[in-house]
């Protein structure tokens, strides 16, 4: 079965930049649009971004539009979320999400990986 | 943006009762609303896709129903692995994609 293994998460200052990955096995990982997901402490989960297959189609968050940048290494089966500008409010845990279907625009999520913890504190 | 309201906050159950957890859209989502589990710890869990759908590998005891702004998710009987914080999710009108603020089903 599908497996997704996040990294890259850690404390951090606010105004500072980080890079979350997510690698990606046991499926056909260039067939499928991808998404990243955060969940604060305490709270429900809140997409981020979303990045299609083939990367023509990038749709963020409001509340991170401008700040954060998804990518995609299709050859090396890996997600890359940047995140730049980090603020207090961004800490979560941040998941990468794989939609049910290939070549979908619209989205469930049947696999996620563990999550990768981001705290932003001074 | 659609707003997806969870109620209750918690359900206080017994092993082997029946939980009715409901969902509220804001605007119509039509029939596509998804419901997901999770355990402290973990990542949140498929149950539910498209108000009835149950995911590979879902017991049948966990149904879902309703259509346009109001959702339920059912679970007929209570197994002690049931008990969790429920997600409702709507992939109607995005972006963005829209969680619910979940639904709390504890051990009475």
């Amino acid at each position: 079965q599908a497996q997704l293994v996040e990294s890259g998460g850690g404390v951090v200052q606010p105004g500072t930049s980080l890079r979350l990955y997510c690698a990606a096995s046991a499926f056909t990982f260039s067939s499928h649009g991808m998404h990243w997901v955060r969940q604060a402490p305490g709270k429900g989960p809140e997409w981020v971004a979303f990045l299609s297959h083939d990367g023509r189609t990038i749709y963020y968050a409001d509340a991170v539009k401008g700040r954060f940048t998804v990518s995609r290494d299709n050859s090396k089966n890996t997600l890359f979320l940047d995140m730049n500008s980090l603020r207090a409010d961004d800490t979560a845990v941040y998941y990468c999400a794989k939609p049910l279907w290939e070549y979908s625009y619209g989205e469930v999520f049947d696999y996620w990986g563990q999550g990768t913890l981001v705290t932003v504190s001074s | 943006e659609i707003v997806l309201t969870q109620s209750p906050a918690t359900l206080s159950l017994s092993p082997g009762e029946r939980a009715t957890l409901s969902c509220r859209a804001s605007q119509s989502v039509i029939n596509y609303l998804a419901w997901y589990q999770q355990k402290p710890g973990q990542a949140p869990r498929l149950l539910i896709y498209d108000t009835s759908n149950r995911a590979t590998g879902i017991p049948a005891r966990f149904s879902g129903s309703g259509s346009g702004t109001d959702f339920t998710l059912t679970i007929s009987s209570l197994e002690p692995e049931d008990f969790a914080v429920y997600y409702c999710q709507q992939r109607y009108v995005w972006p963005p994609l829209t969680f619910g603020g979940g639904t709390k089903v504890e051990i009475k």
